[in-house]
């Protein structure tokens, strides 16, 4: 039982482009969203995380929307450079729970 | 510095082995981590240790016995390793009370055959 979903399995889009990343999950316990970015061969890296108190975040060409009532939040780099090809996670996390749950992640690919 | 560190990156070995992987954090966290990255690329929590303390044993098989001889180092050892053992384990540290940010070591990829 996957309660956080990436269907996305892979993204392409033209450097300059918004690359719009997707997330969906089931348990209307997590109160807390995360995004982590992957190179091969490195472990993932925080990103950008958001609580269930707002509905965006911002950080420079990074935001994160999320949708509590869809249960659903999305990534959103713009403008994407070659640099943002790698694979990215959404996890979430409820209060108390001191673990967090991913997705399988979407590989974004820019390209020039 | 690397701030979390695990070895070795490629571990190849047959069915029935015993075999271990090390983590170590220089971040000064309290809680660290192991997670799987299963074939089907997502990340599942296996264990959490807070201070050498275990919190979190997700229903890992036995064979499976984290060790933590300090709040600064978990140790991964597999007993009688399987073919669906295979796969990408990653050592992860937190600070205690902002458990959700993640620092991740580079993983291991292990592979059983």
């Amino acid at each position: 039982d996957q309660q956080v979903k990436q269907n996305s399995p892979s993204l392409s889009v033209q450097e300059g482009r918004i690359s719009i990343l997707n997330c969906d999950y089931t348990n209307s316990m997590f109160d807390y969203f995360l995004w982590y970015k992957k190179y091969p061969a490195e472990g993932p890296t925080f990103l950008i995380s958001i609580s269930s108190i707002k509905d965006k975040n911002e950080d420079g060409r990074f935001t994160v929307f999320l949708n509590k009532s869809a249960k659903h939040l999305s990534l959103h780099i713009v403008p994407s450079q070659p640099g943002d090809s790698a694979v990215y996670f959404c996890a979430a996390s409820r209060e108390g729970a001191q673990k967090l749950v991913f997705g399988q992640g979407t590989r974004l690919t820019i390209n020039p | 510095d690397t701030a979390v560190s695990q070895t070795p990156k490629y571990l190849v070995t047959q069915m029935g082995n015993d075999k271990s992987i090390k983590c170590e954090q220089n971040l000064g966290h309290d809680t660290m981590y192991w997670y799987k990255q299963d074939s089907k690329k997502f990340l599942k929590i296996m264990f959490s240790y807070n201070n050498k303390e275990l919190i979190i044993n997700e229903t890992v098989p036995n064979r499976f016995s984290p060790k933590s001889p300090d709040k600064a180092h978990l140790n991964l050892h597999i007993n009688s390793l399987e073919l669906g053992d295979s796969a990408v384990y990653f050592c992860a540290s937190s600070q205690r009370k902002s458990n959700e940010k993640l620092f991740f070591g580079s993983g291991t990829q292990l592979s059983v055959l």
